[in-house]
C-alpha cells in the first residue's frame, strides 16, 4: 500500500522559515517525480514544486521561487520542502504528492499558517 | 502560464442523473511524445484529492464505470453518468504538459 506521511507544518512569523517532510513507502520512490501541491484556506489547488526521479531537475511556480527548495533523498524515501522568507499567501494547506504530471497518491496534507 | 478554465463552478445535479464538467485550456496540452497530460481530481471536503481519470480518458484504479473523460487539445470534459451522493465534493482538472503545472478552479458538485 502506498503511503506518503507529512510532517512539519505550524504556525510561523513572516519571515521565517520552516520544513516540511513527507515520507513515502509501499512504492519504488526512485521510478517517481514528486510534487508538492498547496491549497489555502476556502481555495482551489496550487502546484508548488516538482523534483526528478534522481534529484537533477527541480521545477516551482513562480511565486516560490527563490525562497522554497524542494529536495529528496532517496536513501531515506523522502521529500522536503524547505520553505524560506514565508509570507500571510503562504498560508495553506501542503500536500506532497507521487508523479509529477499526474501525481495519483497523495499525504494527508500538513498546514502551515504564516501570521503574526 | 496555462490557464485551466472550468465550467460550471457550481453543480447541483439530482441523485441518478448525469453530470458534466467541462475544463478547457489556453495552449494544448499535447506533450512532444503525443500524450495528452490532462488529470481530472476529486477532493471531499476535509480530504486530500484523490485522482479519478489520468491522461484524459484513463480511469484510475477503483474509480466507478460512471466516471468517464473525454477530450482532445484544449478542450476537456469529465462525465458522471448517474450521479451518487458520495460524488460530492470539488472536481479539479490539472495539466501536466507545461511547466507550471496548473489546475483549473474547481467545480463544486452538490446533491439537489
Amino acid at each position: 500500500e502506498v503511503q506518503l506521511v507529512q510532517s512539519g507544518g505550524g504556525l510561523v512569523r513572516p519571515g521565517g522559515s520552516l520544513r516540511l517532510s513527507c515520507a513515502a513507502s509501499g512504492f519504488t520512490f526512485t521510478s517517481y517525480w514528486m510534487s508538492w501541491v498547496r491549497q489555502a484556506p476556502g481555495k482551489g489547488l496550487e502546484w508548488v514544486a516538482n523534483i526528478k526521479q534522481d534529484g537533477s531537475e527541480e521545477h516551482y511556480v513562480d511565486s516560490v521561487k527563490g525562497r522554497f527548495t524542494i529536495s529528496r533523498d532517496n536513501a531515506k524515501n523522502s521529500l522536503s520542502l524547505q520553505m524560506n522568507s514565508l509570507r500571510a499567501e503562504d498560508t495553506a494547506m501542503y500536500y506532497c504528492a507521487r508523479g509529477g504530471a499526474a501525481p495519483t497518491d497523495w499525504g494527508q496534507g500538513t498546514l502551515v499558517t504564516v501570521s503574526s | 502560464d496555462v490557464v485551466m478554465t472550468q465550467s460550471p463552478l457550481s453543480l447541483p445535479v439530482t441523485l441518478g442523473q448525469p453530470a458534466s464538467i467541462s475544463c478547457r485550456s489556453s495552449q494544448s496540452l499535447v506533450y512532444s511524445d503525443g500524450n495528452t497530460h490532462l488529470t481530472w481530481f476529486h477532493q471531499r471536503p476535509g480530504q486530500s484529492p484523490r485522482r479519478l481519470i489520468y491522461k484524459v480518458s484513463n480511469r484510475d484504479s477503483g474509480v466507478p464505470d460512471r466516471f468517464s473523460g473525454s477530450g482532445s487539445g484544449t478542450d476537456f470534459t469529465l462525465k458522471i453518468s448517474r450521479v451518487e451522493a458520495e460524488d460530492v465534493g470539488v472536481y479539479y482538472c490539472m495539466q501536466g504538459t507545461h511547466w507550471p503545472r496548473t489546475f483549473g478552479q474547481g467545480t463544486k458538485l452538490e446533491i439537489k
